[in-house]
Formats: C-alpha cells, structure tokens, sequence
C-alpha cells in the first residue's frame, strides 16, 4: 500500500543552523513526492516536488529536499533556520497508476529558537 | 485572483444536525480533494474527484457525502451520522496530472456543540 512516514513529531533547532525534516516513503514504481508546509489555522502551502532527475530539488523560502531511491526517503533541509521557519510540515506521495490520491504523512512540527 | 475558497471559516453544529462545506476553485482544475486534520494525525482523504460527476471514497468517508455537479465546486456535507465531527476540513485542487502539486483552501473549522 502507499504510505507516508514523518518518523518526528517535533524538530527544535537552534536559529542559524542546519535543519532536516525527515520522510520516508512506500509506494509501487516510481514515486511523486512533495513537500508543504502549514501556518496555524491555515490551508498548506507548497513547498518542493521530486518528479524525476536531480535527487537535490530546491523549492520556495531556501528549502531543499534530497531524493534518496535506496533509502525511499525524502528529507527537507534548510542551511540556515530562521524563527520564521516555524510551523507544521507534510510530506505527501503520489504514486503512478494509482489513480490521483495524494498521500501525506502526520506532519512534523518544528520548531526554530531564537 | 486564481485561488481555493472555503467557506465559513468556523461553522458550529448542533449533534444530529447536516451541515455543508463549501470550497470553490477558479484554477480551472479537474481534480479536488476533502481532507480531514486531527492534531497529531495528519491528513486524512475523505473524498475526492478527478473530474466532473464522479468522486471515490477516501480512507475515511463513512458520515460524509460530497457532490461535483459542477468543475468548480466539490461541497462536502457533514451527515448525523458522522460521530466525531469536531475537526479542521481542507479542500485541495489540482490539475490532475501525478507530478502536479496541490492548492489548498483556507480551511474550516467546524465545531459539535
């Protein structure tokens, strides 16, 4: 079955280093993955997309993801946390000839300390 | 504008009682999507529709019902017999494609009281 995995509940990381989001995923053939992120009381907004190519897909606000096939994962990373960068994010799937469901995992809250 | 509305933004229930969600989109869209949020466990599909006049279940369509009459509109009807109601619902389009991203609405809360 597909499925989505965000193996933290919660990442805390100090302002001004390095942080990763973590996100495995299972799916049959290739798969479509995506990251969002989620402001309080609000819709999702997208972020990054691996469709094909380059493992290193970089997105809106100085995120990046890495593809990484042998390892099913997709983890979000940013050089440089901001407290701004504070929020819930979800990593979601879609996977070919599995109609047009789009998957996502339970989200992962980070936190950036000032 | 291009963009997903959902409307009311906070809408209160009395138990045994119908209500609908509405969410409109003008980004000429074919497929839309229902969700429900719980805290702590993510978002989970409860209907959705790739194109006008049909729509499949999601994981958890059991007290809900929706209708896509039209390409713009994917309402979604909260029933009696949905016994936990209380939770945050988000309506999503896309173009239908697989490597296409999601647009969600602003969502609403909805509140058993």
């Amino acid at each position: 079955a597909q499925s989505v995995a965000q193996p933290e509940d919660q990442v805390n990381v100090a302002e001004g280093n390095p942080l990763t989001v973590k996100c495995t995923y299972s799916v049959s053939g290739n798969p479509y993955l995506f990251w969002y992120v989620q402001y309080p009381n609000r819709g999702l907004q997208f972020l990054l997309k691996y469709i094909t190519g380059d493992n290193l897909v970089k997105g809106s606000y100085g995120f990046e993801a890495e593809f990484n096939k042998s390892q099913t994962s997709f983890h979000l990373k940013k050089p440089s946390a901001l407290v701004s960068d504070s929020a819930l994010y979800f990593c979601a799937v879609r996977a070919p000839n599995r109609d047009d469901k789009i998957i996502f995992g339970k989200g992962t809250r980070l936190h950036i300390l000032p | 504008d291009g963009g997903i509305t959902q409307s009311p933004k906070y809408l209160f229930r009395k138990e045994g009682q119908n209500v609908t969600l509405s969410c409109e989109q003008n980004l000429n869209h074919d497929a839309m999507y229902w969700y429900r949020q719980d805290p702590g466990q993510g978002l989970r599909l409860i209907y959705y529709s790739q194109i006008v006049n049909d729509f499949q279940k999601g994981d958890i369509a059991e007290g809900y019902s929706v209708s896509r009459e039209k390409k713009e509109s994917f309402p979604l009807t909260v029933t009696s017999a949905q016994k936990n109601p209380t939770a945050f619902y988000l309506c999503a389009s896309s173009s239908g494609g697989l490597n296409t991203e999601a647009f969600f609405g602003q969502g609403t809360r909805l509140t058993v009281v």
